[in-house]
């Protein structure tokens, strides 16, 4: 596609349920990236890719956050045993490389919006 | 460690008025990259502009403008004769050579007719 697509776009989910959220990155981009958006606390980086390999995963919350990248295109971020405190905005990036370089945009998704109850 | 303060929560004008976002962060690397962004309701970060620590041309972009100054450690936007259309939230960021970008908490911008 033309943009970061991510998806669902909202999702509710009672505390203590799994979650997968999934973002397709722009095609060809070989760096792709997740943050959090938390009302008040702003952008918070958890984790990312350079094509399959995530080599630096300390940004994630807890033990209970994962995520993994396929065929260097498609990543889920999966979030088990839901907290309220998971509740959030989780938005999706993806640029060229990975370094911001020149010429290395980083483009965002839309975000899904998770809410636990 | 990399910080970005934005101290301008939130920023209300009226339409046509001139309005800049303040934007001051901290590195100690001497090769770093800033960016603005603008998240509208519909939450999407549009990127708006990328700047390189050897870079301190300012920049202007038709109504939007840049104003880089490593002196003071500054990164400021500044958007003329704004419009209803440019309230949203705004961010800066900060990068080093890595990976990850470092945001501040963002300017929120009304802009009322």
């Amino acid at each position: 596609g033309a943009g970061v697509s991510q998806s669902p776009s909202n999702k509710v989910t009672e505390k203590g349920k799994d979650v997968e959220l999934r973002c397709d990155p722009i095609s060809g981009h070989t760096a792709l990236y997740w943050y959090r958006q938390s009302l008040g606390q702003g952008l918070e980086f958890l984790i990312y890719f350079q094509g399959n390999s995530a080599p630096d995963k300390s940004g994630l919350p807890s033990d209970r956050f994962s995520a993994e990248r396929t065929g260097g295109s498609v990543s889920t971020l999966t979030i088990q045993r839901t907290q309220q405190e998971d509740s959030a905005v989780y938005l999706c990036a993806s640029s060229l490389e990975m370094t911001a370089g020149p010429g290395n945009t980083i483009y965002f998704g839309e975000g899904s919006w998770l809410t636990v109850v | 460690a990399q910080k970005v303060t934005q101290a301008q929560t939130e920023i209300s004008v009226v339409e046509k008025e001139d309005v800049t976002l303040d934007c001051v962060y901290e590195t100690r690397d001497t090769t770093y990259y800033l960016f603005w962004y603008k998240q509208p309701p519909s939450g999407e970060l549009v990127f708006l502009i990328r700047r390189n620590s050897f870079d301190e041309q300012n920049e202007i972009s038709g109504r939007y403008s840049w104003n880089f100054q490593k002196s003071t450690s500054s990164f400021n936007f500044t958007i003329t004769a704004s419009q209803v259309v440019d309230s949203a939230v705004y961010f800066c960021a900060l990068a080093d050579s890595g990976y990850a970008l470092n945001f501040g908490k963002g300017t929120s911008l009304l802009v009322t007719p």
